[in-house]
């Protein structure tokens, strides 16, 4: 069964350096979302994606936070200059074009702000 | 998207059935209601959703009451794998649209041996 990938599973970086997430979602998927969950909390949502433009972003995706498709396949979050609030499991998504399709999961990346 | 409750936790005896209840009181006709779960701190997985007819894959079944103002998903088989948060969650469907899910709390499902 198609899945959604990400890569790092793990990332650590120092605070005010620049982070890239990275994500595969399934293949001929139309629509892209970033999630987050900081540890106990609930899972939030970040923004959307669809057909190369943001189509809603949350008040958390601030001008630090910004997406790019840059092939046909990746699907990407960086974080300009990570704060240690950044702490958190980041969770992609994707859906295909139906209107009641699901969206799917990838199993995250924790990214740790030291 | 309508709000929705879910009792915080539950236990269920491995290999009998469980029933996770979900509250949806506001919910209105262009309203789907979703399940996914997620197994400690992985991604969120689908496992099943509907409008107002019971649906079932499988996973799991659906089980939607006739005013659509409640649901219950039921693992008819529950096993220590099934041990997770399970997240009811209301999304309106709209052409074109590429609405985000809202998460609640959830219910913390404890299958015991």
């Amino acid at each position: 069964e198609p899945e959604v990938t990400q890569t790092p599973s793990h990332q650590v970086t120092q605070m005010g350096q620049e982070v890239i997430l990275r994500c595969v979602p399934i293949s001929n998927h139309l629509y892209f979302y970033w999630y987050r969950q900081i540890l106990g909390q609930k899972v939030e949502f970040l923004v959307s994606f669809y057909n190369n433009e943001i189509s809603e972003k949350s008040e958390i995706f601030d001008d630090q936070f910004s997406v790019e498709r840059p092939d046909g396949s990746n699907f990407t979050l960086k974080i300009r200059s990570t704060k240690l609030e950044d702490s958190a499991m980041y969770f992609c998504a994707s859906r295909g074009d139906s209107r009641t399709e699901p969206q799917h999961f990838g199993d995250g990346t924790r990214l740790s702000i030291l | 998207d309508a709000k929705t409750t879910q009792p915080p936790s539950m236990d269920c005896a491995e290999g009998r059935a469980a029933n996770l209840p979900c509250n949806h009181s506001t919910i209105s006709g262009n309203e789907y209601v979703y399940w996914y779960r997620q197994i400690h701190s992985q991604g969120p997985q689908y496992i099943i959703h509907g409008l107002k007819n019971n649906e079932t894959n499988e996973m799991a079944s659906l089980i939607i009451t006739e005013d659509r103002k409640s649901s219950t998903l039921i693992l008819p088989h529950a096993t220590l794998r099934d041990t997770a948060v399970y997240y009811c969650i209301v999304r309106a469907i709209s052409s074109g649209s590429a609405r985000q899910l809202t998460f609640g709390s959830g219910t913390q499902l404890t299958v015991l041996p």
